[in-house]
């Protein structure tokens, strides 16, 4: 079945550093959604990407997704102590279906 | 306020128990999910339901139950057949219908600890 994997599992970047993820996945998707998840909160949708090699921007928040649609990263320029969270990937194989896998999620810890 | 709603956010069991996880939502979403999260695994899908009368299992469907006799609907049910039931529980919702835009809106949790 459709597996999604995220890497890394943590990070800890000191305040003002730059902070990717990167989510796989084993079959060609059709979108893939970011969510965040602050520290006991629920996952908050961040952002769909649809088409192939497809950049969208949100501030200091860059999102990719591969040209064959089977990878996709979250890029934050400058991390704040408010980009603490979990940050997940989640992807759809179909457009029928609306079931999406999510990855296991990237836990950034800032450094003040 | 439109959202989704879930309760209590604590629950306390003792095993052996079955016990009912309540999930409401007011946005006129078609989809509904229900997902289970553990430290370290991300969120695993345990069932999901795409219109009022049906639902599918996820990937770890195994000792819990669901109904969705309404659109609003969609309580979880964990069994005393789930082996290790303890852990943070989240209902979510979408437009659904195959759109192509189809982002989730999650509830608050229930963090459910077995005895």
């Amino acid at each position: 079945g459709q597996q999604v994997m995220q890497i890394p599992q943590y990070q800890h970047v000191q305040e003002g550093e730059d902070f990717t993820t990167y989510c796989n996945s084993s079959t060609t998707l059709s979108n893939i959604q970011w969510y965040k998840q602050r520290p006991g909160g629920h996952p908050v949708f961040l952002i769909q990407l649809v088409k192939s090699g497809e950049v969208k921007k949100q501030k200091r928040l860059t999102f990719q997704f591969g040209e064959a649609k089977k990878n996709s990263s979250l890029h934050i320029t400058a991390t704040q102590t408010t980009d603490v969270g979990t940050y997940f990937c989640a992807g759809r194989e179909g457009n029928r279906d609306d079931k999406i896998i999510f990855g296991k999620g990237t836990r950034l810890h800032i450094l003040p | 306020d439109g959202g989704i709603t879930q309760s209590p956010k604590y629950l306390f069991r003792k095993e052996g128990q079955n016990v009912t996880l309540s999930c409401e939502q007011n946005l006129n979403h078609d989809a509904m999910y229900w997902y289970r999260q553990d430290p370290g695994q991300g969120l695993r899908l345990i069932y999901y339901s795409q219109i009022v009368n049906d639902f599918q299992k996820g990937d770890i469907a195994e000792g819990y139950s669901v109904s969705r006799e309404k659109k609003e609907s969609f309580p979880l049910t964990v069994t005393s057949a789930q082996k290790n039931p303890t852990a943070f529980y989240l209902c979510a919702s979408s437009k659904g219908a195959g759109r192509t835009y189809n982002e989730q809106f999650f509830g608050p949790g229930t963090r459910l600890t077995v005895l």
